[in-house]
């Protein structure tokens, strides 16, 4: 079954600390698509990243990266020197061959100063 | 900028009338669009899928005579939330998929329901 995990419901740190939100994936298929959004109280979804499956190159944008390992199922999220504007909830997903995206259940992040 | 707009952004209506939320794909053309309902502190559930020019295919659960969808066109998409009850009030969102160079997904801003 397709499913992803997000064991994390909730993490606080205190500014400047490195903080890693946890992802695992389930699926049967050979293609699919990895995405991490987030999600402030405003509600609205913000596009963090995209992986293909084929690709396990690590990202890093700035104070994010990204470790993508196939051998575990994993996708996991680190933000380096937090900043309370990374407040927000943070989704992982699975888009897959029927395109349509199985959503993690969400990690809280609250960063305190 | 963003590719996908939804509107309203914010809607207050009152019990047991009918509400529209509008999804726009802006800059492509959206084969697929898919909608999403999020209760508080909970994460998204799928509604329904919509594909241009047929009918929506809806999740178990979901009724399709309260929530209609309509796809009529590849950047248009609607859902119409019908007979209103206070239950209904939620945060809905909507996705669409493009092909070629849109090959991924884009949210809309997502749209506040209350139901009064």
């Amino acid at each position: 079954a397709q499913k992803v995990t997000q064991a994390q419901t909730e993490i606080s740190v205190v500014e400047k600390e490195d903080v890693t939100l946890d992802c695992v994936y389930e699926t049967r298929d050979t293609t699919y698509y990895l995405f991490w959004y987030k999600q402030p109280p405003s509600g609205e979804l913000v596009f963090l990243i995209r992986r293909n499956s084929f690709d396990e190159q690590n990202e890093i944008s700035g104070r994010y990266s990204w470790n993508f390992q196939k051998s575990t199922s994993s996708f996991n999220f680190t933000i380096t020197a937090s900043q309370v504007v990374d407040s927000a909830v943070y989704f992982c997903a699975l888009w897959d061959s029927n395109y349509q995206l199985i959503w993690g259940a969400g990690t809280k992040l609250i960063i305190k100063p | 900028g963003a590719v996908v707009s939804q509107h309203p952004s914010r809607v207050i209506c009152k019990s047991g009338t009918s509400v529209k939320i509008e999804c726009r794909s802006l800059d492509f053309q959206a084969t697929t669009m898919f909608w999403y309902r999020q209760f508080p502190k909970q994460s998204l559930m799928l509604m329904a899928t919509s594909n241009e020019g047929s009918k929506a295919t809806y999740e178990q659960g979901v009724e399709k005579d309260k929530f209609l969808i309509n796809h009529a066109s590849l950047t248009l998409s609607t859902l119409t939330v019908t007979s209103a009850h206070p239950e209904d009030s939620s945060f809905y969102i909507c996705s669409a998929h493009g092909w070629g160079q849109r090959n991924t997904i884009y949210f809309g801003e997502g749209s506040w329901l209350t139901v009064v």
